[in-house]
């Protein structure tokens, strides 16, 4: 299986500064034939689900925030929010969704407020 | 609107059996693969099993195999999710989720709230 390693575990941003996730898989995700990366991120809050925030890599999901951008390809993924607000504070997880099952997730990076 | 409902969690001891269930609705149902994930107490996400919209394809982690069946009933909208030999390890909250895909979910735009199993003696 794909094994998904984010970086850092734990971060802490100030409100309106610029908080980047890392996610590194360990084989490629990118497919070659329609050249698309099969990498989403989500966002969960405590007691809730999680919410899909980018697919593709770097598409935005609809209604999700443009300060929330993915970027990446291959094996190295990179989550921004390029000016953090109090109601981002979440744990963030990569997930790869090349080839058939199984699914596979970052351990999750928890952002919170400097 | 989509919704996904999961229901049949609880208590249960070591050896035993439970059945999750999920009921959809706002989508055609039988259009879409559906996905179990789950999530121990504080710890992160972690991928159970996936059906294909037919549910003639079946995808299972090795941590379940064996001892997990997932199912679906497209005259009820409802995903299942059959829990057999269940460990104390198997504690979590199941979630079950949909999104782009047929004979799998390539990623979930939609999920349910979840239920909680606890495995206990």
């Amino acid at each position: 299986d794909i094994v998904m390693t984010q970086s850092p575990d734990s971060l802490a941003v100030s409100l309106g500064e610029r908080a980047t996730i890392n996610c590194k898989s360990s084989q490629s995700v990118l497919y070659s034939s329609n050249n698309k990366n099969y990498l989403a991120w989500y966002q969960q809050k405590p007691g809730q689900p999680p919410k899909l925030l980018i697919y593709w890599a770097s598409t935005r999901e609809s209604g999700v925030p443009d300060r929330f951008s993915g970027s990446g390809s291959g094996t190295d993924f990179t989550l921004i929010i390029s000016s953090l607000q109090a109601e981002d504070v979440a744990v963030y997880y990569c997930q790869q969704y090349y080839g058939t099952p199984p699914w596979t997730f970052g351990q999750g990076t928890k952002v919170d407020i400097k | 609107e989509v919704q996904l409902l999961e229901s049949g969690g609880g208590l249960v001891q070591p050896g035993g059996s439970l059945r999750l269930s999920c009921a959809a609705s706002g989508f055609t149902f039988s259009a879409y693969a559906m996905t179990w994930v789950r999530q121990a107490p504080g710890k992160g996400l972690e991928w159970v099993s996936a059906i294909s919209g037919s549910g003639s394809s079946t995808y299972y982690a090795d941590s379940v195999k064996g001892r997990f069946t997932i199912s679906r009933d497209s005259s009820k909208n409802t995903l299942y999710l059959q829990m057999n030999s269940l460990r104390v390890e198997d504690t979590a909250i199941y979630y079950c989720a949909t999104g782009e895909g047929y004979n799998w979910n390539y990623f979930a735009k939609y999920w349910g709230q979840g239920t909680l199993v606890t495995v206990s003696s």
